[in-house]
């Protein structure tokens, strides 16, 4: 069975560039989730949908961050423009609606720098 | 204020040793308690997911234990193996009035297994 697939697996950009980041999801699932990583503050959630609508965006850091999710097997992190500090490991995560005890399924990240 | 703290930040020990890891938290309302592990360079894999009423959670060579009541829960493992190195997470989850959930992740034991 294919996971969580993200692309890419690596993005190195300077600032101020508009950085894309996707995701398709396991099949089937209708919960999606964005997070970050760094080493200073560990796993944030940033966004996450429940059938394709956004449900809670509160971990979302500021304006310049943008998430969409077109239809059941997609969805996009936009960062616009790019900062030094947004350099992260970015995981996207899939499960069976966004009740507590569902187990969500990890991608293996894309691993952001920002020159 | 909605917490959780996870120790030791990190351990060594011998292949064939068992361990445990310790989390507190301050998370209320409580919905449930996941424990992931993270190798490096992957995103996290889910263990264990236990809610109010259950105790102990079991898969495999990790066993979860839940104190609702203290708000503390431990991770062991049992006969650990070099497969076993890599960093541990403790996320606990809250419903919110509105019906969401929140996850409050804590920063994880980075575990090491050595021959």
């Amino acid at each position: 069975d294919a996971g969580v697939i993200q692309s890419p697996r690596h993005e190195v950009t300077e600032m101020g560039q508009e950085v894309t980041l996707r995701c398709k999801p396991i099949s089937g699932h209708n919960s999606l989730f964005w997070y970050r990583q760094t080493m200073m503050r560990g796993l944030e959630l940033l966004i996450y949908f429940n059938n394709n609508v956004p449900i809670d965006d509160s971990g979302m850091p500021e304006d310049r961050f943008s998430a969409k999710m077109p239809n059941a097997s997609f969805s996009t992190l936009k960062i616009q423009p790019s900062e030094p500090r947004d350099s992260a490991v970015y995981f996207c995560a899939s499960s069976f609606f966004a009740r507590g005890d569902q187990p969500q399924h990890f991608g293996d990240g894309t691993r952001l720098s920002i020159l | 204020k909605n917490q959780v703290e996870q120790s030791p930040q990190s351990l060594i020990i011998l292949e064939g040793k068992n361990c445990t890891l310790q989390c507190n938290y301050t998370v209320s309302p409580f919905s449930n308690l996941r424990w992931y592990k993270q190798d490096t360079g992957r995103g996290p894999v889910s263990l264990t997911i236990m809610t109010f009423s259950e105790n102990t959670k079991s898969n495999g060579r990790y066993t979860a234990t839940l104190d609702a009541d203290t708000k503390q829960s431990s991770l062991h493992i049992t006969a650990s193996q070099l497969s076993d190195s890599a960093s541990y997470i403790c996320v606990v989850s809250r419903r919110t009035t509105s019906g969401t959930y929140k996850y409050i992740f804590g920063t994880g034991t980075r575990l090491k297994v050595l021959a």
